[in-house]
């Protein structure tokens, strides 16, 4: 069964650079056609699309954060990672990594999530 | 930017049948996807392609879509359905994935 954990410091102070990872065991990055895509959810808030990475390395950013979002994949270590630069604490969320089988597909698998929190 | 619409809330009686729809220009067009969240908890899928139900989701759970409006149909509502349900479509023309602001289901 594919499982995705995520990784990462659950304090970043503002105008620093949000790190997380996401592990994935079970199945491998680097075998079939799957996107690996990180979503976040605020406090009390719906659901924001964030950007995917292909197994390849190409990558889809949500518009409105596609300058601050950086999304790698590395395959030979089975985990992928999210970097989102220049944080406030709009920033502050519960952070998901997910799979879908394509870009148009639903995402069928999901990590369990994890809180940062922006403040200094 | 697409943009899908959701009522922030539903109520249902147990045993009676929710709908919650999502709205969205030419949705009929799109695939569109549902999760459910609980408190606490990830979002889970219950419906893909408009209609599809992943192994393990009961058949209460369906789907349709046409025109500009999607809609997820909980039958016989049981108190363990209460939960957030987000529909989710993937924009082509731009390239992202869009959700809906989500819609608190309420068993009363």
């Amino acid at each position: 069964q594919l499982q995705l954990q995520e990784s990462g410091p659950g304090l970043v102070r503002p105008s620093e650079t949000l790190s997380l990872t996401c592990t994935v065991s079970g199945g491998s990055i680097n075998t079939g056609t799957f996107y690996w895509g990180w979503i976040r959810q605020p406090p009390g808030k719906g659901l924001e699309w964030i950007g995917s990475v292909y197994y390849t390395g190409s990558t889809y950013y949500n518009p409105s954060l596609k300058t601050r979002v950086a999304i790698s994949v590395a395959t030979s270590k089975s985990h992928f990672s999210l970097n989102l630069s220049s944080v406030t604490a709009a920033d502050t969320a519960v952070y998901y990594c997910a799979r879908h089988q394509t870009l148009a597909a639903g995402l069928a698998y999901w990590g369990q999530g994890t809180l940062v929190t922006v403040s200094s | 930017s697409y943009v899908l619409t959701q009522p922030p809330s539903v109520s249902v009686a147990p045993g009676e049948t929710a709908k919650i729809n999502c709205g969205g220009n030419n949705i009929g067009s799109k695939s569109v996807h549902w999760y459910q969240q609980k408190p606490g908890q990830a979002p889970v899928l219950v419906i893909y392609y408009d209609s599809d139900r992943p192994s393990g989701i009961p058949d209460r759970f369906s789907g349709s879509n046409s025109g500009n409006t999607a809609t997820l149909t909980i039958s016989r509502v049981e108190a363990g359905d209460e939960a957030d349900y987000y529909c989710q479509v993937w924009d082509s023309s731009s390239d992202h994935v869009v959700f809906g602001g989500g819609t608190k289901l309420t068993v009363l």
